[in-house]
């Protein structure tokens, strides 16, 4: 099977502009999730999408946003950029809602000036 | 604060050395996961440990883990140059489907 895939790998992005990332998870699995990676903050995670649900949502502001299409595929929105935003978005999918193996796409690397 | 810390933050070892790294976690859990990450790339999954479970192995590697302690230990035996990454446990608290990153373990594995 394809690994999980994201969409672009790199960005460069202004202050106040938006973003859309993209994530293809792996054939079969139906639950993405999304994290941000930065070197202060590490690994914290953005939301999770099952059946294009949103059924898991971590503690970021608004404007930060994601929709699951019916084929499983999955973007975040990132709106009005600031400065730290800048990070590695990661996106992970899996077979099961929870308590499985995740497994994480290459990310997405976005640069805000 | 994190659900999950790993320790120690760095580790610097000769090949063929062993590598022993902790996570201490704060809640009941469901299961715990250990993950590696090659420099500003994705996680690769690695074991995942059940709350009933003990101890598993994976090929070079062993993962204990002791609920009492609210502790898990990964152990890479016969450390190899390509082992040198960051090292992250996981967890989902329990009653929680939200899972919890540690800041990880660096090592580095020197040939």
């Amino acid at each position: 099977k394809a690994g999980v895939t994201q969409t672009p790998r790199y960005l460069i992005k202004t202050r106040g502009q938006q973003v859309t990332l993209s994530c293809s998870p792996i054939s079969g699995h139906r639950s993405v999730s999304w994290y941000q990676q930065t070197p202060g903050q590490g690994l914290q995670f953005l939301f999770e999408y099952f059946s294009e649900t949103q059924r898991n949502k971590g503690n970021f502001p608004g404007r930060f946003s994601g929709r699951q299409f019916s084929n499983s595929r999955s973007e975040m929105n990132v709106s009005t950029l600031e400065l730290g935003d800048s990070a590695l978005y990661l996106c992970a999918s899996s077979s099961l809602q929870s308590g499985e193996t995740q497994y994480f796409g290459p990310g997405t690397r976005l640069l805000v000036l | 604060s994190q659900q999950g810390e790993e320790d120690p933050q760095a580790l610097s070892i000769q090949e063929g050395e062993n590598a022993t790294m902790n996570c201490s976690y704060k809640t009941s859990i469901n299961n715990l996961q250990w993950y590696r990450q090659n420099s500003g790339r994705g996680l690769v999954h690695l074991i995942l440990i059940r709350s009933n479970e003990r101890e598993k192995h994976s090929g070079r590697l062993r993962v204990t883990l002791d609920t009492s302690k609210k502790s898990s230990s990964l152990l890479i035996t016969a450390s190899r140059a390509a082992d040198t990454a960051s090292y992250f446990c996981a967890t989902e608290p329990g009653g929680s489907y939200i899972p919890t990153f540690g800041r990880g373990t660096s090592l580095i594995v020197h040939p």
